[in-house]
């Protein structure tokens, strides 16, 4: 399997603009993560997802940030419109449970840069 | 509400020296897992390892150990003979079970260890 995989990796946008985050899950997982990684604030836990549906988007700083996940392949985040406080490396990550918690896989995250 | 704590913010020892990473958790569940990733300076995340709060056999795995206590609720991280290569910043992570959102996982605030030829 190639693991998660997250486009883009880097992603540069004005104030102002829609940004989209897109994330593969590895084939197979039924949960899907999104984290938020900042020097001050470390790894937050924006949302996540079992079989598609989102289970706690507590972590969802606000309304300008939207998660979907319309099929087991894929999920986005999106953020409009855009701040300079939202700079960061978003990451997206999946796991299984199969009546054990098993770990999560991280893809290489998109780091967002909002000028 | 869960939580985890890594009070090291840095570590920088030489090269061969042993270093141990701590990480103590909150949580009301009885059933809970415990992991270890690790952050390299290319940003990945990486995961190490992971245990069941039923499980309290420590583990070791080449320089690599980890010691697991419930009764002070730590599990901490000890790398032997430690190498360059070792330094990243490594990530203490708590999933837990009844009281709250089953496979959340939470991240500790991480350790930067460096390490110096």
């Amino acid at each position: 399997d190639a693991g998660v995989i997250q486009s883009p990796r880097h992603e540069v946008t004005e104030m102002g603009q829609e940004v989209t985050l897109r994330c593969k899950p590895i084939s197979g997982h039924d949960y899907l993560f999104w984290y938020r990684q900042t020097m001050m604030r470390g790894l937050e836990l924006l949302i996540y997802f079992n079989n598609n549906v989102p289970i706690d988007d507590s972590g969802m700083p606000e309304d300008r940030f939207s998660a979907k996940m319309p099929n087991a392949s894929f999920s986005t985040l999106k953020i409009q419109p855009s701040e300079p406080r939202d700079s960061a490396v978003y990451f997206c990550a999946s796991s299984s449970d199969t009546g054990a918690r098993t770990e999560a896989f991280f893809g290489q995250g998109t780091r967002l840069t909002v000028v | 509400a869960q939580k985890v704590t890594q009070a090291q913010t840095e570590i920088s020892v030489v090269e061969k020296e042993d270093v141990t990473l701590d990480c103590v958790y909150e949580t009301r569940d009885t059933t809970y897992y415990l992991f270890w990733y690790k952050q390299p300076p290319s940003g990945e995340l990486v995961f190490l390892i992971r245990r069941n709060s039923f499980d309290e056999q420590n583990e070791i795995s080449g320089r690599y150990s980890w010691n697991f206590q419930k009764s002070t609720s730590s599990f901490n991280f000890t790398i032997t003979a430690s190498q360059v290569v070792d330094s990243a910043v490594y990530f203490c992570a708590l999933s837990g079970g009844l009281y709250s959102s089953a496979s959340k996982i939470i991240f500790g605030s991480g350790t930067r260890l460096s390490i110096r030829p």
